[in-house]
């Protein structure tokens, strides 16, 4: 089956600096990856999605990229602030178009 | 109105009890999903449907079982419930095709005892 994995661990960073997040996938050659925003006791909400033609997407302060020969994508959140504070999934959809995610990573802003 | 809409939103409920959560959908979606979620496990993919004739299980389909009653309405049942089971409960949908984003409900914290 799919296996997605994210840091297990909390991010703390000091407001005002870049946090980069991990996603490594194996099993599975995705066309596109997602990302999400989860706030505690939430529905993830839906951030960016990367094509595997696309390096790099950016939104506003996000900027996501996309390695598929590294199998890994990368999330950034820069000038971060304490709003941003959440847990952060990624997700792609695999075999019979069944969207699964990661376990998320927790990010924490300190002002 | 959110566009995805769970109830019940919470729920507490004796083991060996049928318990039945509902989700119903504004956005006109054909997918819908059910997902459990877990602290340390993440969200597991419990069934998902593409149509109202087209059901699939997920990865945890044991214990449970689900209805698509319509395109907007997907449920999602515990015919005996286990303490096992305590979880929060997501149910999502998507407009199909793997360049589509997921909505999600607000969730079922569901206790069983």
């Amino acid at each position: 089956s799919q296996k997605i994995e994210q840091n297990s661990e909390a991010l703390n960073i000091q407001e005002g600096k870049t946090a980069t997040l991990t996603c490594n996938y194996t099993n599975y050659s995705p066309a596109y990856l997602q990302w999400y925003r989860q706030d505690p006791g939430r529905g993830p909400v839906f951030l960016l999605l990367i094509r595997e033609n696309e390096k790099e997407k950016r939104k506003e302060r996000l900027k996501v990229t996309f390695d598929t020969t590294l199998k890994q994508s990368l999330f950034h959140i820069t000038a971060s602030q304490p709003a941003d504070s959440a847990t952060y999934l990624c997700a792609l959809y695999y075999g019979n178009n069944r969207l699964a995610f990661g376990k998320g990573n927790q990010v924490v802003v300190i002002p | 109105d959110a566009d995805v809409t769970q109830t019940p939103r919470n729920r507490i409920t004796k083991t060996g009890k049928r318990i039945m959560l509902e989700c119903s959908q504004t956005k006109g979606h054909d997918r819908m999903y059910w997902y459990r979620q877990d602290p340390g496990l993440g969200l597991r993919l419990i069934y998902y449907s593409f149509d109202v004739k087209d059901i699939n299980k997920g990865e945890i389909s044991d214990g449970y079982s689900v209805s698509r009653q319509a395109q907007a309405k997907f449920s999602l049942s515990l015919e005996s419930a286990i303490p096992n089971q305590t979880a929060l409960y997501f149910c999502a949908t998507s407009d199909g095709g793997m360049n589509t984003e997921a909505f999600f409900g607000q969730g079922t914290r569901l206790t069983v005892v």
